[in-house]
C-alpha cells in the first residue's frame, strides 16, 4: 500500500515569488509520482510525472519537482509564480504494475496574492 | 478530442434514491476509474477497471457499483443514496500496458449532493 503526506494545506505567496509545495511518500513497491492541478470547478489536469530517468522532471509552464529517493520526496517548485497559478495541487502515486490507481494527497491550495 | 466525459455535471437525490453516474472516454484506453472527493481531502478510489468486463473495488466501493460493458463506457451506480455519499465524483482512463505506464486523465465531474 503506498500513502501521500502533503506538508502542506495553504501557501500564500506574492506573484513573482517562489515557492515549493511538499510531497513526501512511502511504499513497498515501485511507484510513479505525479502532480496533478485543479481550478476550480474543474476536473484534475495533469502538471507533471516522474516514471523513469531523469529525477527532476518540468512541466511547461514552469513547474519542476524533484524525485529523491532516499528521502521519499517528489517536492514542486516554481521560481517565480503567477496570479493564474492559483489553485489546488494535488501530489499521486500509482503502483508501477497491477491496478495502477492513483494515492493522493489532501492537496495543497496555492494563494498567489498581488 | 472530448477525452473523459462525465454526466450530469450536478444532482441532487433525496435519501433512498438510485442514480447513475455515466462516464465514457474516446481515448481507447483500457484502464478506468471512479474516484471521489471530499471537501478538503484528496481523491479516494471507489472502483477501477483494467477491461471490458473485469472491474475490482478500491478503497471506498461500499454503496456502489460498476459496469463495463464496453472499452468506452465506465457507469457508477449508486442504490440507495446516502447523505455520507455527498462528494464530487471523478473519472478517469489511462492506457497501461506490459511497458508502458500512461497518466490518467480526468473527467470535470459530477457533484452530487444527497439531502
Amino acid at each position: 500500500a503506498q500513502s501521500v503526506t502533503q506538508l502542506d494545506s495553504q501557501v500564500p505567496v506574492f506573484e513573482e515569488a517562489p515557492v515549493e509545495l511538499r510531497c513526501n511518500y512511502s511504499s513497498s513497491v515501485s511507484v510513479y509520482l505525479f502532480w496533478y492541478v485543479q481550478y476550480p470547478n474543474q476536473g484534475l489536469q495533469l502538471l507533471l510525472k516522474y516514471l523513469s530517468g531523469s529525477t527532476l522532471v518540468e512541466s511547461i509552464n514552469g513547474f519542476e519537482a524533484e524525485f529523491n529517493k532516499s528521502q521519499t520526496s517528489f517536492h514542486l517548485r516554481k521560481p517565480s509564480v503567477h496570479i493564474s497559478d492559483t489553485a489546488e495541487y494535488f501530489c499521486a502515486v500509482s503502483e508501477a504494475k497491477g491496478r495502477r490507481a492513483l494515492t493522493f494527497g489532501s492537496g495543497t491550495r496555492l494563494q498567489v496574492q498581488p | 478530442n472530448a477525452g473523459v466525459t462525465q454526466t450530469p455535471k450536478f444532482r441532487i437525490l433525496k435519501i433512498g434514491q438510485s442514480m447513475t453516474l455515466q462516464c465514457t472516454q474516446d481515448m481507447n484506453h483500457n484502464y478506468m476509474y471512479w474516484y471521489r472527493q471530499d471537501p478538503g481531502m484528496g481523491l479516494k478510489l471507489i472502483y477501477y477497471s483494467v477491461g471490458a468486463g473485469i472491474t475490482d473495488k478500491g478503497e471506498v466501493p461500499n454503496g456502489y457499483n460498476v459496469s463495463r460493458s464496453t472499452t468506452e463506457d465506465f457507469p457508477l451506480r449508486l442504490e440507495l443514496a446516502a447523505p455520507s455519499q455527498t462528494s464530487v465524483y471523478f473519472c478517469a482512463s489511462s492506457y497501461s500496458g506490459e511497458n508502458s505506464n500512461q497518466p490518467q486523465h480526468f473527467g470535470d465531474g459530477t457533484r452530487l449532493s444527497i439531502l
